[in-house]
């Protein structure tokens, strides 16, 4: 299991909403480390999507958006797009034992 | 454009070294703000991160790897290299090295992956 948790999976029609959770803990996330998003296309490398919790790199669409509060993050994807179909990960890193960046277990969003 | 590559055997034997190289152009591996990692994702499953390395030397690899990995930097090749040792079944995966920025940075640059399958 994940240190940073994550449903397998999430579903919506083109044009819809939809949110991705990570939730981790008080040596994670809720210690004020920051989390990172990457997009996973099928048979492809994962791509950066959003740091810093909030922030795009350049060419990212405004459609993909991040927060954080607590123990918690999420993306958030607006104006569903069929390309869109992917796994997402979120990252952050983990103050317990001697320290270790750790991933969710990964979700993988379906366009209907 | 910094680009990444990974290179090594895509076959390993059971109880063998797996010896992957990334090999980073377009930039310099020396440079002060980043740092260097592998992540390895085995098939149908999800990330995990396997070790980083500063240009100088300095290792951070993941608790539950740390006594079997070994990551190491040539900074006159522009490489990095990490060395698994004692393979299973289990170490199967695909292997990815990766640029991130700061020690707590997000990995901004990816490599495209090699397949590593460990089998007799």
């Amino acid at each position: 299991q994940s240190v940073l948790t994550q449903p397998p999976s999430v579903s919506g029609a083109p044009g819809q909403r939809v949110t991705i959770s990570c939730t981790g803990s008080s040596s994670n996330i809720g210690a004020g480390y920051d989390v990172h998003w990457y997009q996973q296309l099928p048979g492809a490398a994962p791509k950066l999507l959003i740091y810093d919790n909030i922030n795009r790199p350049s060419g990212v669409p405004d459609r993909f958006s991040g927060s954080k509060s607590g123990t918690s993050a999420s993306l958030a994807i607006s104006g569903l797009q069929a390309e869109d179909e992917a796994d997402y990960y979120c990252q952050s890193y983990d103050s317990s034992l001697s320290g270790w960046r750790v991933f969710g277990g990964g979700t993988k969003l379906t366009v209907l | 454009q910094l680009q990444l590559q990974e290179s090594g055997p895509g076959l390993v034997k059971p109880s063998e070294t797996l010896s992957l190289t990334c090999t980073v152009s377009g930039g310099s591996i020396s440079s002060s703000y980043y740092y260097w990692g592998w992540i390895r994702q085995p098939p149908g499953k999800g990330l995990e991160w396997i070790g980083s390395i500063y240009y100088s030397g300095s290792t951070y690899y993941n608790p539950s790897l740390k006594s079997r990995v070994t990551i190491s930097v040539d900074t006159s090749k522009n490489q990095f290299s990490l060395k698994l040792n004692s393979v299973t079944a289990t170490d199967t995966a695909v292997f990815y090295c990766a640029r991130h920025t700061s020690w707590l940075g997000a990995m901004d640059v990816w490599g495209q992956g090699t397949t590593v399958t460990v089998s007799s």
